[in-house]
């Protein structure tokens, strides 16, 4: 089984500043999507950036951006010019690329917690 | 994201009473997925659609049934509460398979 590992339960970083949130995973599988989410204190789960496991580029989304090492099971999220909105609990997600019964599933880390200060 | 509303946002309910909840989603996606969050677990599969009247176990099933009776409601039904399902639940929709998923804004469910 899958398993996302997440090893900082809690990050802080000064506005302005870049700030790296690590993310490490298992699996046996060679296709495979991974993804960051967000979610803020209203609980909703936000979106933030999706990579695609064969694909070697980093993915990018504005200020987001990416460092996957597929063969060391490395999805890093980096932040850059950190905002106040972007204070969180950001989780980690793998989903297999399979094609599988059950593989549609996400399979999260248990997030780590971003504080903002000003 | 993706139109997804959620009934009730909030419900405090007693031990051994029927709770159902309900997803509604706007897009016409055809997967919708139920989770649960749950402090120092992130969020766990209950079931999923894959489709009208197709739905599928996730890994933590017991305790809970779903219904999908038309493409944009998906129902969660707790038969009988119990507190360890004290928790925030999650709907999320796909468009495909493969497709990423989109979260709803959660309910969070009290059982005493």
């Amino acid at each position: 089984a899958q398993t996302v590992t997440q090893s900082q339960p809690e990050m802080s970083v000064q506005e302005a500043e870049t700030v790296t949130l690590s993310c490490t995973y298992d699996t046996s599988e060679s296709d495979y999507y991974l993804f960051w989410y967000k979610q803020p204190p209203s609980r909703q789960m936000i979106l933030v950036i999706r990579q695609e496991a064969y694909k070697q580029q980093n993915a990018t989304e504005n200020r987001f951006s990416v460092n996957f090492q597929k063969a060391a099971k490395s999805f890093s999220l980096k932040i850059s010019d950190s905002q106040l909105g972007d204070a969180a609990m950001y989780f980690c997600a793998y989903r297999s690329a399979m094609g599988q019964g059950g593989s549609e599933k996400l399979v999260f880390g248990k997030g780590t917690k971003l504080t903002v200060n000003p | 994201d993706a139109g997804i509303t959620q009934s009730p946002r909030h419900k405090v309910t007693e031990t051994g009473t029927p709770v159902t909840l309900r997803c509604h989603q706007t897009e016409n996606h055809r997967y919708m997925y139920w989770y649960r969050q749950d402090p120092g677990h992130g969020l766990r599969l209950i079931h999923y659609s894959y489709g009208v009247k197709d739905t599928d176990k996730g890994e933590v099933s017991d305790g809970y049934s779903v219904s999908r009776s038309k493409t944009e409601d998906f129902l969660l039904t707790l038969e009988s509460a119990t507190s360890s399902q004290t928790s925030v639940y999650f709907c999320a929709t796909g468009a495909g398979r493969q497709e990423t998923q989109y979260f709803g804004p959660g309910t969070r469910l009290l059982v005493l």
